[in-house]
C-alpha cells in the first residue's frame, strides 16, 4: 500500500460548485497532516493543517478520520484561482513530510 | 513575508558532470531539507539537516549526493556524477521546528541533465 494515495483527477468543476478530495494514509502511527497546494511548476505551498476534530479556514474544511487513515479536504464555492494540484501530506517519524501525488482541480468559468 | 531563495532557478548539464544546487533559507530556521519532484510524480523526501549534520534522509540519496551548510547561510546539494534521472525539480525548504506547520519551501530549481 502507498505511505499516502489520492484520486489524481482531473476533477473539471464550474465556478460556485463544491468539491471534496479524499486521501488515505498507511501509517496509522502518523500524528500530523497537511493540504498543500500546488501550482504548475511550483512550489508546494501550505494550505492548511488537518485536525482530528477537522477544521475549516474560510472555503476549506479539512477532516481527519484516524480510526479509517483518511483525510479529506471540502472547498465551497469554487474559484477559478483554485485551480491546482491539491496535495496530501503526512509527517513522516523524522519531521520529513510524505506526499501523495495529489488531485488536480480545474475551475471552469 | 520570508522566503526560502533558490538558485539557479534552471540548470542544464551533461551526464556525468557535478552540479551544486544553492539555497539560502529562512534566517532563525534551524531545519533544512531538500526535496526532490521528477515531471508528472510526486514531491519526495531526499535529507534533512540539523545542526550541521543530516539527521535523516532517504534511499534516494545515495553516495552520489550530499548536502553542506557551508557558511551558516547557503545550503547546498551537491549531485557528484548525474544521471539522466536526476532530471527534477528540486526544493529547499526549511522550519523553524522539525516539520510541521512551519515549513517554507523555495520556488525550486529545475535540473535537466542531458
Amino acid at each position: 500500500r502507498k505511505e499516502v494515495e489520492q484520486d489524481p483527477g482531473p476533477f473539471n468543476v464550474p465556478e460556485g460548485a463544491t468539491v471534496a478530495f479524499n486521501c488515505t494514509y498507511s501509517n496509522s502511527a502518523s500524528q500530523s497532516f497537511f493540504w498543500y497546494r500546488q501550482d504548475c511548476r511550483k512550489e508546494p505551498k501550505l494550505l492548511m493543517s488537518v485536525y482530528s476534530s477537522g477544521n475549516e479556514d474560510g472555503r476549506f474544511t479539512a477532516q481527519l478520520n484516524r480510526a479509517s487513515q483518511y483525510i479529506s479536504l471540502l472547498i465551497r464555492d469554487s474559484k477559478l484561482s483554485d485551480s491546482a494540484t491539491y496535495l496530501c501530506v503526512v509527517k513522516g517519524s523524522q519531521g520529513n513530510l510524505i506526499f501523495g501525488k495529489g488531485t488536480k482541480l480545474s475551475v471552469k468559468p | 513575508e520570508p522566503e526560502v531563495t533558490q538558485t539557479p532557478s534552471h540548470q542544464v548539464t551533461q551526464m556525468g558532470q557535478e552540479v551544486i544546487l544553492r539555497c539560502v533559507p529562512i534566517s532563525n530556521h534551524l531545519y533544512f531539507y531538500w526535496y526532490r519532484q521528477i515531471l508528472g510524480q510526486k514531491v519526495e523526501f531526499l535529507v534533512s539537516f540539523y545542526n550541521n549534520e543530516i539527521s535523516e534522509k532517504s534511499e534516494i540519496f545515495d553516495d552520489q549526493f550530499s548536502v553542506e551548510r557551508p557558511d551558516g547561510s547557503n545550503f547546498t546539494l551537491k549531485i557528484r556524477s548525474t544521471k539522466l534521472e536526476d532530471s527534477a525539480m528540486y526544493f529547499c525548504a526549511s522550519s523553524f521546528k522539525q516539520g510541521g506547520n512551519g515549513y517554507t519551501f523555495g520556488s525550486g530549481t529545475r535540473l535537466t541533465v542531458v
